[in-house]
């Protein structure tokens, strides 16, 4: 595998269930993001980890729980979602947050969720 | 505040012709702005960026854009549009408010159709 994979492709859940996503990056990055793509919407930045550490949280509802166990692997663990939480999730890594430096962003190809 | 504004949800080419996708920005600081692109099903690509060295940028697949203070844009332009182009385009600019943090803006994306 290269670059930024994400599992599943696709989830379908109900709003009782817990599920999790999960993102790798193989590019030897210490920064990994998670962004929400909505439907005629901008995409949004929901949290930042830099060197595994959380670096931003975007004002997200607490039934969004992230976690970095290295920086290669970044989760997304989900518990009683809402139907309104449907949307493409997507994770990104960088060399680092820092976009002093320019950084680019590289994304993985997204989770499409729908919350029944 | 930054924003970033596509001025077109849509455009339409054939192949073969000029490809012009709008781009304008607000920003009381020095940005840096960059064009992703998104293929179906796929994740984010960086096209190119702007971090204030020349105002005209050079990207991959034949991409420019040219960077205008005072017009405040970052239009991106292809001379001649291509089947492959298809795709959904982001104008992006950075927070430099949260430059540590690793925080981009997205447009809300304009979608290229080329024609046959």
């Amino acid at each position: 595998e290269t670059g930024v994979t994400q599992t599943p492709r696709h989830l379908v859940m109900g709003m009782t269930n817990k599920k999790s996503l999960k993102c790798e990056q193989h590019l030897g990055h210490n920064a990994m993001y998670w962004y929400k793509q909505s439907a005629k919407k901008p995409l949004e930045l929901m949290f930042v980890y830099n060197f595994k550490e959380q670096t931003e949280n975007n004002s997200v509802p607490s039934r969004f729980s992230p976690e970095c166990p290295n920086s290669s692997h970044l989760f997304l663990h989900l518990h009683t979602l809402q139907p309104e939480d449907s949307a493409l999730y997507l994770c990104a890594s960088s060399q680092d947050s820092n976009l002093l430096s320019y950084n680019e962003q590289f994304f993985g190809p997204g989770t499409r969720l729908t919350v029944l | 505040a930054q924003s970033v504004t596509q001025l077109d949800s849509h455009v339409s080419v054939s192949e073969g012709t000029p490809v012009l996708l709008r781009c304008n920005y607000s920003s009381s600081y020095s940005p840096s702005l960059f064009w992703y692109v998104q293929h179906p099903n796929k994740g984010l690509q960086l096209l190119l960026k702007y971090t204030s060295a020349a105002t005209l940028v050079k990207g991959i697949n034949g991409f420019e854009a040219e960077f205008k203070k005072s017009e405040t844009s970052f239009h991106l332009t292809k001379p001649s549009a291509h089947m492959s182009d298809a795709a959904e385009y982001f104008c992006v600019v950075s927070d430099p408010r949260s430059s540590n943090t690793g925080k981009l803006i997205f447009g809300q994306g304009t979608t290229l159709q080329v024609k046959p």
